[in-house]
């Protein structure tokens, strides 16, 4: 059974300080892929990430970075000068590498409710 | 493409009742998704469409719940007999089919449709 934790169930920072979410996961199989979704207060999931199992380098994307760690079933996220408009809860989930038959289900962790003050 | 519409957007109901929630996902994605999320919990599968295809369902979709998506466009998500534990926010998601590019299995989330039985 897949199963993804995220410890952090709130934190709260000021602006312009950096932030990690942690993410852990658990699955039995060798191919899977890991996902960060963010949720505004309007509550429409909006995709931030996808990384594959066999890609475990790190990536940037502007203010956002990602470290993947195969060895610690770890896909921790950081905010870097985080704003107010980054407030939001952030999911990390889990899929397996199905088939082309197969759909994409998604296992999400509780979430980490990211406050941003200004 | 406006994205992955719901409606409604907020439904009350009283117990006992049925109600009814429709989905309209992005024109060209082939598969659409419901899933579930209660309040501080992060969202849960509950079943999936390939085209007209229900091809997987949770444990979760009690038969009390019915799912449909006549024409492999847009989907409703039917509870009958509800239930105050069914109170949750119901959402909707579509991807494009497997292969289909570096976009095959990530998921692009609808607003929700937020229900509570009273």
């Amino acid at each position: 059974a897949q199963k993804v934790t995220q410890a952090q169930t709130e934190i709260s920072v000021v602006e312009k300080e950096d932030v990690t979410l942690d993410c852990v996961y658990e699955t039995r199989d060798t191919t899977y892929y890991l996902f960060w979704y963010k949720q505004p207060p309007s509550g429409e999931l909006v995709f931030l990430i996808r990384r594959n199992s066999f890609d475990e380098q790190n990536e940037i994307s502007g203010r956002y970075s990602w470290n993947f760690q195969k060895s610690t079933s770890s896909f921790n996220f950081t905010i870097t000068a985080s704003q107010v408009v980054d407030s939001a809860v952030y999911f990390c989930a889990l899929s397996e590498a199905k088939t082309e038959t197969s759909g994409s289900r998604l296992t999400f962790g509780e979430g980490t409710q990211l406050t941003v003050n200004p | 493409d406006t994205g992955v519409s719901q409606n409604p957007r907020h439904k009350i109901t009283k117990r006992g009742q049925n109600v009814t929630f429709r989905c309209d996902p992005i024109s060209e994605h082939n598969r659409l998704y419901w899933y579930r999320q209660t309040l501080g919990q992060g969202p849960e599968f509950l079943t999936y469409f390939q085209n007209e295809a229900q091809l997987e369902k949770s444990r979760l979709l009690s038969d009390r719940f019915s799912a449909e998506r006549p024409k492999g466009s847009f989907s409703t998500l039917e509870i009958q007999r509800t239930e105050q534990g069914d109170s949750a926010m119901y959402l909707c998601a579509s991807s494009p089919l497997w292969g289909a590019g570096s976009g095959a299995n990530v998921l692009t989330f609808g607003a929700g449709s937020r229900l509570t039985v009273l």
